[in-house]
C-alpha cells in the first residue's frame, strides 16, 4: 500500500528565513510525486511535480529514492508563501492511473 | 476557461438521505476523479472514471457510486448518509493520454455536504 507522511502539521518562519516542508513515503514501484498547495479561499492546485524538475515561486523538492523523501524547499519564504501544502503520490501503473495519494498536509505561517 | 466546476458548494443532509454532488471538467479532459477531504485531513480518492468507465476506485462502501456522461461530466452519488460522510468532497480532472503518468490533476473548489 502507498502512504504519504507529512510530519509537521504546522509550520512557522519569518519572512526572508529558509523554509522547508517534510515528505515522506512508502511505495513498491516507481512513485510519481507532487505537491500542491491551497491558498486561503482557493481551490488546491499543483505547486511542482517531480519529473519536472523545476522550480516555482522559488520552490524546489527534490526526490531521493533513498531515504524516500521529497522535501519541499525555499531559500527565503515570502508572506504571501501561507498557505496549506500536501504532499502527494501518484500511482503511476497498475489499473488505478489517477489515484493520488496525500498526506495530511502542512500549514506554512510566514511572519513578517 | 472557468476551470473545473461543482454543484452545489454547499449541502445539508441528514442521515439516511442520499446526495448527488456534479462535476465539470476542464474542456478537453476525459478523465475525472473524486476525492473525499475530511477537515484537518489531507484529499482521500474515492474513484476514478475515463470515457465513462470506472478506472480506479478507493477503500469506500457501495453507499458511495459514481458515473460519467458523454460529455465527460460526472456525478457522485452517496446514498444512506452517516454523520461521518460530513465533508469536502472534491472533483479533479485530468487529460487522458496512454503516459497518464504525466498528466496533472486539476480540481474544483468542492462541495462541502454537511449531514446531521
Amino acid at each position: 500500500a502507498q502512504r504519504v507522511t507529512q510530519p509537521e502539521k504546522l509550520l512557522s518562519v519569518f519572512k526572508g528565513a529558509p523554509v522547508e516542508l517534510k515528505c515522506n513515503y512508502s511505495y513498491s514501484g516507481s512513485p510519481e510525486l507532487f505537491w500542491y498547495v491551497q491558498y486561503s479561499r482557493q481551490r488546491l492546485q499543483l505547486l511542482l511535480r517531480h519529473i519536472s524538475r523545476e522550480s516555482i515561486k522559488g520552490f524546489t523538492a527534490d526526490l531521493n529514492k533513498g531515504e524516500t523523501s521529497f522535501h519541499l524547499k525555499k531559500p527565503f519564504a515570502q508572506e504571501e508563501d501561507s498557505a496549506m501544502y500536501y504532499c502527494a503520490l501518484k500511482d503511476a501503473g497498475g489499473t488505478s492511473y489517477g489515484k493520488l495519494t496525500f498526506g495530511q498536509g502542512t500549514i506554512l505561517t510566514v511572519h513578517p | 476557461d472557468a476551470g473545473v466546476t461543482q454543484s452545489p458548494t454547499h449541502l445539508i443532509k441528514t442521515r439516511g438521505q442520499h446526495v448527488t454532488l456534479r462535476c465539470s471538467p476542464i474542456s478537453g479532459h476525459k478523465s475525472v476523479s473524486w476525492y473525499q477531504q475530511v477537515l484537518g485531513q489531507g484529499p482521500q480518492f474515492i474513484f476514478q472514471y475515463y470515457e465513462k468507465e470506472e478506472r480506479g476506485r478507493g477503500n469506500f462502501p457501495d453507499r458511495f457510486s459514481a458515473r460519467q456522461f458523454p460529455n465527460y461530466s460526472s456525478e457522485l452519488n452517496v446514498n444512506a448518509l452517516l454523520l461521518g460522510d460530513s465533508a469536502l468532497y472534491l472533483c479533479a480532472s485530468s487529460p487522458w493520454t496512454s503516459r497518464m503518468r504525466q498528466e496533472t490533476q486539476y480540481f474544483g473548489p468542492g462541495t462541502r455536504l454537511l449531514v446531521l
